[in-house]
């Protein structure tokens, strides 16, 4: 499979935990996102990575919110002190990063559970 | 207000029948707009893209664009059960914004 994998594929933690995911982006792509979509809502934009640098974050990307894309390849989102607010599914997308209409191709998603 | 509006339906249509989905967004700064198929528990899957005025087709879909009028839409002619699912609309803003901005969806349901 060459799409965009995401793991875990679920997760469920306490409140106050922190927690970790992973995205690998498809092969040649260099554009890699992070989004978060809760029931009925489309996807929030979290973070953009082009290459090894994180050149956007929302505003809903609290410090409590860290993204990482090290050497340009996987990326991982960690959450710290984790809340029930923070229960959604979190969404990985990757382009190829050409021109200004480049295309989103977003992976299987992680479902957080936080109780 | 949010950027990107879609009524979440459910649009029910019978099977066989042209389902239309409609999106209006206000950032007249958009260049490019998506869209996106989501059956429930699953991820995005991208059905068209369309960056030009006018209409563009792909198979059983066309996408269309207004940018006078702020407005997408989405056709899919021959609606099958398979197609049910929520219908995603999304925009891209303008140069070196790279965040899709997503309405919150529509619900198609396509009866046999």
């Amino acid at each position: 499979d060459t799409g965009v994998s995401q793991n875990p594929r679920h997760k469920i933690t306490k409140r106050g935990q922190n927690v970790t995911f992973r995205c690998d982006p498809i092969s040649e792509h260099n554009r890699l996102y992070w989004y978060r979509q809760t029931l009925g809502q489309g996807p929030e934009f979290l973070t953009y990575f082009q290459n090894e640098a994180q050149l956007e974050k929302s505003r809903l990307l609290s410090d409590r919110f860290s993204a990482e894309r090290p050497k340009g390849s996987f990326s991982t989102l960690e959450i710290q002190r984790t809340e029930q607010g923070d229960s959604a599914m979190y969404l990985c997308a990757s382009s190829l990063g050409s021109g200004t209409t480049d295309t989103q191709y977003f992976g299987p998603g992680t479902r957080l559970t936080v109780l | 207000q949010k950027e990107v509006e879609q009524n979440s339906g459910p649009l029910s249509v019978p099977e066989g029948a042209i389902a239309s989905l409609n999106c209006t967004y206000s950032d007249r700064g958009s260049q490019s707009f998506f869209w996106y198929r989501q059956y429930s528990g699953k991820s995005p899957e991208l059905i068209m893209s369309i960056y030009s005025n006018g209409d563009k087709e792909d198979g059983r879909f066309t996408a269309q664009l207004n940018k006078a009028s702020q407005y997408v839409s989405l056709l899919i002619r021959d609606s099958q059960p398979s197609d049910s699912a929520t219908y995603l609309c999304a925009g891209l803003g303008d140069t070196g914004r790279r965040a899709l901005t997503f309405g919150s969806g529509t619900r198609l349901q396509v009866q046999p």
